[in-house]
């Protein structure tokens, strides 16, 4: 099981906003930076936030990432039905001496 | 523009080994590192190792050390991620990704994966 505990889901309306959750520990989150991955169903994952709340090139800003203590934050603004998708965050894990993934939240727009 | 490019689906019997190639192109090989993640149908992303191609130097999640190999042909821009001894639960898709590491001027240690490969299929079936 994942050391980075994410909801399984979330869900809102078009053009409504969404967060998620990713938590964790001094050992990962609290010592690192994080990232969030998309990963829309058949396909690879896709980088969307890195060093906590910078967006690669390409990503709209209607995606935003915060980080505080043991935990970081995922949101998405003005939702579309393209997000639909599974969302992971990602961080280094300094007593396991490993890359750690999130358990990962699939979002709906309803 | 940037990419990576993998090996075609494989399947192979339980105790049998299998490598999975990984073409990087438009970029620098030997200035990023390359990762393994592998994700089984409906289940979540799992890092498998990273490898450093300039100096070869690799690091293995604890769970594939002493069964996964990752090594690379600095001729010709690419990765293998090589897993021996096979069970049916190694059955997944393998994915190979471009890694960017390094520690902030406030002295975090940033890592993340900028550049996916589009995946291979692996099953492992009697």
């Amino acid at each position: 099981q994942s050391v980075l505990t994410q909801p399984p889901s979330v869900s809102a309306a078009p053009g409504q906003k969404v967060t998620i959750s990713c938590s964790g520990s001094s050992s990962n989150i609290g010592n690192n930076y994080v990232s969030w991955y998309q990963q829309i169903p058949g396909t690879a994952p896709k980088l969307l936030i890195y060093d906590n709340n910078k967006r690669p090139s390409g990503i709209p800003d209607r995606f935003s990432g915060s980080k505080s203590g043991t935990s970081a934050t995922l949101g998405i603004t003005g939702l579309q039905t393209g997000d639909e998708a599974d969302y992971y965050c990602g961080t280094w894990d300094s007593s396991l001496s490993a890359y750690v993934f999130g358990t990962g939240t699939k979002v709906t727009v309803l | 523009q940037v990419q990576l490019v993998q090996s075609g689906a494989e399947v192979k019997k339980p105790g049998a080994s299998v490598k999975v190639s990984c073409k990087a192109s438009g970029y620098t090989f030997t200035s990023y590192d390359i990762n393994w993640v592998r994700q089984a149908t409906g289940q979540g992303l799992e890092w498998m190792g990273w490898m450093n191609p300039n100096s070869g130097n690799t690091g293995y999640a604890q769970k594939f050390q002493g069964r996964v190999t990752i090594t690379r042909n600095i001729s010709i821009s690419t990765a293998y991620m090589e897993v021996s001894s096979l069970r049916s639960e190694d059955t997944a898709v393998y994915y190979c990704a471009r890694g960017v590491v390094g520690y902030s001027s406030d002295y975090y240690y940033y890592f993340y994966m900028d550049v996916w490969g589009k995946g291979t299929t692996v099953t492992v079936s009697s």
